[in-house]
């Protein structure tokens, strides 16, 4: 199974901050990584798929790079929606498994 | 518009059995996997399961083959999650999330997701 490792655990920035978010994965993924976004009270929201693809009607301030064992996650100039906690996820092997998440709040 | 719509809040008593369901609407429901994900309470996501409805290929993560059963019912375009006896452990959310037109065997990414069904189990 492909263990999923993100960093920090907790982010805590003001808005208008540029938000860096970081999954490591203990195997190569390719570019099978996808980030989610949960907030309070609701149900996970697909943010980037394929490592770097944008999901439909998801705002150009959130950017996913890397490949392999790497990525990262920008929130070019936060907003005030997007305190919440951030998921990653990959589906290069069976299972899928998650990341732990990432929780971006107010500094 | 694609939506999952999944059933009420449980409350059960240890050892009580429980289905719990998400129907799928706005898109053809036989053609994309669906999957669960369990959410203990303040904790993160954890991936149960999957099953193709349109063959009934059902696929379970290690970590909860036995523990629980899905199904699907495509002529309601409805997919199921169901416990035989159920723990204080099972206490959680539960969701239901559409596998992306790219599964590959069952491993996919979630673009839609239901509301979520609270299962509470406590004696």
């Amino acid at each position: 199974e492909i263990v999923l490792t993100q960093s920090p655990a907790t982010l805590s920035l003001s808005p208008g901050e540029r938000a860096t978010l970081s999954c490591r994965a203990s195997q190569s993924v390719s570019s099978y990584l996808a980030w989610y976004q949960q907030k309070p009270g609701q149900a996970p929201r697909l943010l980037i798929y394929d490592a770097s693809n944008r999901a439909t009607g998801i705002p150009a301030r959130f950017s996913g790079s890397g490949s392999g064992t790497d990525f990262t996650l920008t929130i070019s100039s936060l907003e005030p929606e997007d305190f919440a906690v951030y998921y990653c996820q990959q589906r290069s092997n069976w299972p899928v498994t998650f990341g732990p998440g990432t929780k971006v709040d107010i500094k | 518009e694609v939506q999952l719509v999944q059933s009420g809040a449980e409350v059960k008593k240890p050892g009580e059995s429980l289905k719990i369901s998400c129907k799928g609407s706005g898109y053809s429901f036989t053609s994309y996997w669906i999957g669960w994900v369990r959410q203990m309470p303040g904790k993160g996501l954890e991936w149960m399961g999957i099953i193709y409805p349109g063959d009934s290929d059902t696929r379970y993560s290690p970590s909860f083959q036995g523990q629980v059963t899905i199904s699907a019912d495509k002529s309601i375009s409805t997919a199921y999650l169901q416990w035989s006896s159920l723990k204080a452990s099972d206490t959680a959310m539960y969701y239901c999330a559409r596998g992306t037109r790219y599964c590959t065997n069952g491993v996919c990414f979630f673009d839609y997701w239901g509301q979520g069904t609270l299962v509470t189990v406590s004696s």
